[in-house]
């Protein structure tokens, strides 16, 4: 059974730039969430998709956006890069029913170094 | 604004000892406590804690919650080199709210 995948693994990108960060939620989960982790803090949430839309949202700009499929799987977006966008970013899974809905699973993330 | 706080920020022990790691939150709308592991990327869940007073554990790990206090602890007995890693706390939900960690080495 895999688990949470993300993709790429690192990514080196320069200011101004765009990005798009993949990932594909365990088997059986339809709920994907994004966060973003920066060094010697706890991740930070950015946003939460479930049936192919947005369902919450954190204090992120909205250069931050998002997608998912109606596999499940889901696409981060970040245009015009900034330096404090450096961070490495985790993608969780969960599914939507009862208490399992609290756990959620994190894939290996991705370490974005914006230069 | 939901707040999570981890003490202390890091902690270095030999093997063998036993440590404590707490976790206090003031939140809106609680719906479960979570701790978390993360060694060197991804998070691994170790404990889900909605009930005041009821202990939850797994092997040398071992945590509790106190809804009226706010806060719960993680324990570890007999710590190993390989209970080195960040632990995470968070309030649970759609969004996790997450403290900034406890930082463990254990030392051999």
């Amino acid at each position: 059974d895999a688990g949470v995948t993300q993709s790429p693994t690192h990514l080196i990108k320069t200011r101004g730039q765009q990005v798009t960060l993949r990932c594909s939620p365990k088997s059986g989960h339809d709920t994907v969430s994004w966060y973003q982790q920066a060094l010697g803090q706890g991740p930070q949430f950015i946003f939460q998709y479930y049936e192919e839309e947005e369902r919450q949202r954190g204090n992120f700009p909205d250069r931050f956006s998002g997608h998912q499929f109606p596999n499940y799987s889901s696409e981060l977006n970040v245009n015009a890069l900034l330096l404090g966008d450096s961070a490495l970013y985790l993608c969780a899974s969960s599914g939507n029913r009862g208490l399992s809905y609290n756990e959620q699973f994190f894939g290996p993330g991705t370490r974005l170094t914006v230069l | 604004e939901d707040k999570v706080v981890q003490s202390p920020l890091s902690l270095v022990v030999h093997e063998g000892d036993t440590v404590t790691l707490n976790c206090s939150y003031e939140v809106t709308n609680f719906r479960s406590l979570l701790w978390y592991k993360q060694e060197k990327k991804a998070p691994t869940f170790l404990f889900m804690l909605t009930s005041s007073g009821i202990e939850k554990k797994s092997g040398r790990l071992s945590s509790i919650l106190d809804k009226k206090e706010l806060f719960s602890i993680l324990n570890i007995t007999a710590t190993q080199t390989g209970d080195s890693a960040v632990y995470l706390c968070a309030k649970g939900g759609n969004k996790l709210v997450f403290g900034a960690g406890t930082i463990l080495r254990v030392k051999s």
